[in-house]
């Protein structure tokens, strides 16, 4: 079993839907979580952090819950230039970072 | 603020072959890390440097080395190339090795070994 996975994807969505992605961790010691994002043929670039308590970043939500190993980013109002790769992360404490495999996002006009 | 920069952009190499691979940290960050990404994948571990010493490797074999430098810039090394070491290199800087600070890319060197 992966340490990190993700939905398989590809998601493809109209402009405007919301979209959810779900991503889960096998290591407990895991203790902090991102969003990258990664365009084709691109490096990854942050999207946002993850925490406990939740946290919105305009039209992006980012939820974690220790309790399930699960993490989520809800995309609302899904604009043409969502469309990406999304990787979940996870860091154990001092030690390097666990990428999922990703999920690909197309939105269509 | 100068972001994290890699060359070459691209190399093309033979199986057998060794391949040295460099890498920019951003300003202000001492922690290097890099990672392999093949293709439809997620990147990989591979190591970690802080303060030009190895500090947590992943499951890449002996053959796979680096080195930090006193700036904080690094190189990845592969020996004896094979074919499945074609992927995206990836390296990562951020401001200390805790684990809690955010990682950031440089753009990547895309290797084939042919």
């Amino acid at each position: 079993r992966k340490e990190v996975e993700q939905d398989p994807g590809p998601f493809n969505v109209p402009e405007g839907a919301t979209v959810a992605f779900n991503c889960t961790y096998s290591n407990s010691a895991s203790q902090s979580f991102f969003w990258y994002r990664q365009d084709c043929r691109k490096e990854p670039k942050l999207l946002m952090s993850v925490y406990s308590s939740g946290n919105e970043d305009g039209r992006f939500t980012a939820q974690l819950n220790r309790a399930s190993q699960y993490i989520s980013l809800l995309i609302r109002d899904s604009k043409l230039s969502d469309s990406a790769t999304y990787l979940c992360v996870g860091n154990n404490y001092g030690q390097n970072f666990v990428f999922g495999p990703g999920t690909r996002l197309s939105v269509l006009p | 603020e100068t972001g994290v920069t890699q060359s070459p952009t691209h190399l093309i190499k033979t199986r057998g072959q060794q391949v040295t691979l460099r890498c920019s940290s951003q300003s202000g960050h001492n922690t290097v890390s890099w990672y392999q990404q093949a293709l439809g994948q997620g990147p990989q571990f591979i190591f970690q440097y802080y303060r030009e010493e190895e500090n947590g490797r992943g499951n890449f074999p002996p053959r796979f080395s680096g080195l930090q430098f006193p700036n904080y810039s690094s190189e990845l090394n592969v020996n004896a190339l094979e074919l499945d070491d074609s992927a995206l290199y990836l390296c990562a800087s951020s401001r200390d090795s805790a684990g809690e600070e955010t990682q950031y890319f440089g753009p990547g060197t895309r290797l084939l070994v042919l």
